[in-house]
């Protein structure tokens, strides 16, 4: 079965400190990532997925397939980052079918 | 240019009441998606539509049922809504299946009395 761990519920950080939101992961084939983000009062939306190895709004997140861990990380938070961060793990089931499962998400408070 | 529309936004319904709501997407993907979201709980995806071709996870309720007439619309119908469907309703779509982006729609808020 494929599970995605999001340990902290909320991480608050004062504007200019760096920001490293936690995703674990338990897959056994080769898992494609994401993470989504939702800003107040706006939909859920893609911030960035690991296949593209992008860099979005100063984030980035780097696959450990060791750590089975998918971690977000920005350098200096910026209090336009505050939002609700999900973790998503697209893979196959045991059925066959491709499935995709999302962290019950992190909130990002950044301090002024 | 909202590209993922989900009506009502908030939609109040009773016990046993049936109740549907509504999806539509101006992307012509492929693939549209029904989540279920309870406070504090990850989206829970409750089935995916392929065009045509409906897909049912293993673990969704008989009480929750979708249709999808065309490319652009989908309809989840919840067939005896009980105090426990009281969530939030997120629809998706995306051009392939799974590893694909999703792109989601601002979600309606289900409340049961």
């Amino acid at each position: 079965a494929q599970r995605v761990t999001q340990p902290e519920k909320l991480l608050s950080v004062f504007k200019g400190a760096p920001v490293e939101l936690k995703c674990n992961y338990s897959y056994s084939g080769s898992p494609e990532l994401f993470w989504y983000v939702q800003y107040s009062r706006q939909r859920l939306q893609l911030l960035l997925r690991h296949i593209s190895r992008e860099s979005i709004k100063g984030f980035t997140a780097d696959l450990n397939k060791g750590e089975t861990s998918f971690h977000l990380k920005k350098p200096f938070a910026q209090e336009e980052d505050s939002a609700m961060y999900y973790c998503a793990l697209s893979g196959v089931n045991s059925g066959g079918y491709q499935k995709v499962t999302f962290g019950t998400g992190t909130k990002l408070q950044v301090i002024p | 240019d909202a590209m993922v529309i989900q009506n009502p936004r908030y939609q109040v319904t009773q016990f046993g009441k049936p109740v549907t709501l509504s999806c539509s997407q101006t992307l012509n993907h492929n693939v549209m998606y029904w989540y279920q979201q309870k406070s504090s709980q990850a989206p829970k995806l409750l089935f995916h539509y392929y065009d045509k071709d409906f897909n049912n996870e293993a673990d969704t309720p008989d009480n929750f049922q979708s249709r999808r007439p065309n490319t652009s619309f989908c309809f989840l119908d919840i067939r005896s809504p009980g105090l426990g469907d009281a969530a939030m309703y997120l629809c998706a779509t995306s051009r392939e299946e799974y590893s694909d982006t999703q792109y989601f729609g601002p979600g309606t808020r289900l409340t049961v009395l």
